[in-house]
């Protein structure tokens, strides 16, 4: 059964950082791309970037272009995303989500909540 | 930057087939796919490269292409169907993912 579970979440100052992780397993972590998404409260899918099965390709949303660093640890099944800069509009509900072709995500991890408020 | 458009809302009775439209330039070229999000909950994909169903999926969920619209319908529509579905794609040089802003199904 492939499982993607979030972790890193929480409540962070304005201008803080926090870092993410999605542990993979059920399938081959290293033939995936992957992508982290989020969802503001009552808003929603915005995606925020997308790294390829050897981490040698990112892109990144506008919104979060040189706040946000995407990477993958292979050897141990897991993404990650390093948030610095944070601002209240980052907000959301933050899912890691698989993608077999570079074009399309098939799974959805449940989420981690980022809450960034003074 | 590129955008998909999806209408806001879209209702039906008990039965009925719902049709949810998903337009954008690129999607003559590129594959979209469909997400079924209900209150609370992860997504789920329904429809991915425009047409193809994920095993589980009910096979009243049915996914077409033409030209720079994509369309989710839902046959037979139930109770259980109501939720928020966003298309998914990427824009034409295949670099940027870009998702829709959503249609709320609304099953009357």
């Amino acid at each position: 059964e492939v499982q993607l579970v979030e972790s890193g979440g929480g409540l962070v100052q304005p201008g803080g950082s926090l870092r993410l992780s999605c542990v993979a397993s059920g399938f081959t972590f290293t033939s995936y791309w992957m992508h982290w998404v989020r969802q503001a409260p009552g808003k929603g899918l915005v995606w925020v970037s997308r790294i390829h099965y050897d981490g040698s390709n990112t892109t990144y949303a506008d919104s979060v272009k040189g706040r946000f660093t995407i990477s993958r640890d292979n050897a141990k099944n897991t993404l990650y995303l390093q948030m610095n800069s944070l601002r209240a509009e980052d907000t959301a509900v933050y899912y890691c989500a698989r993608d077999p072709y570079g074009e399309g995500v098939d799974s959805w991890g449940r989420g981690t909540l980022v809450t960034v408020s003074s | 930057s590129y955008e998909l458009t999806q209408p806001p809302s879209v209702s039906v009775s008990p039965g009925q087939t719902a049709r949810i439209t998903c337009s954008g330039d690129a999607l003559p070229k590129q594959y979209a796919y469909w997400n079924q999000q209900k209150p609370g909950q992860a997504p789920v994909v329904v429809i991915y490269k425009d047409t193809e169903r994920p095993s589980g999926i009910p096979e009243r969920f049915s996914g077409s292409s033409s030209g720079t619209t994509v369309t989710l319908t839902i046959s037979g529509v139930q109770a259980e169907d109501e939720a928020d579905y966003y298309c998914q794609s990427v824009d034409s040089s295949g670099t940027f993912v870009v998702f829709g802003g959503g249609t709320k199904l609304t099953v009357l």
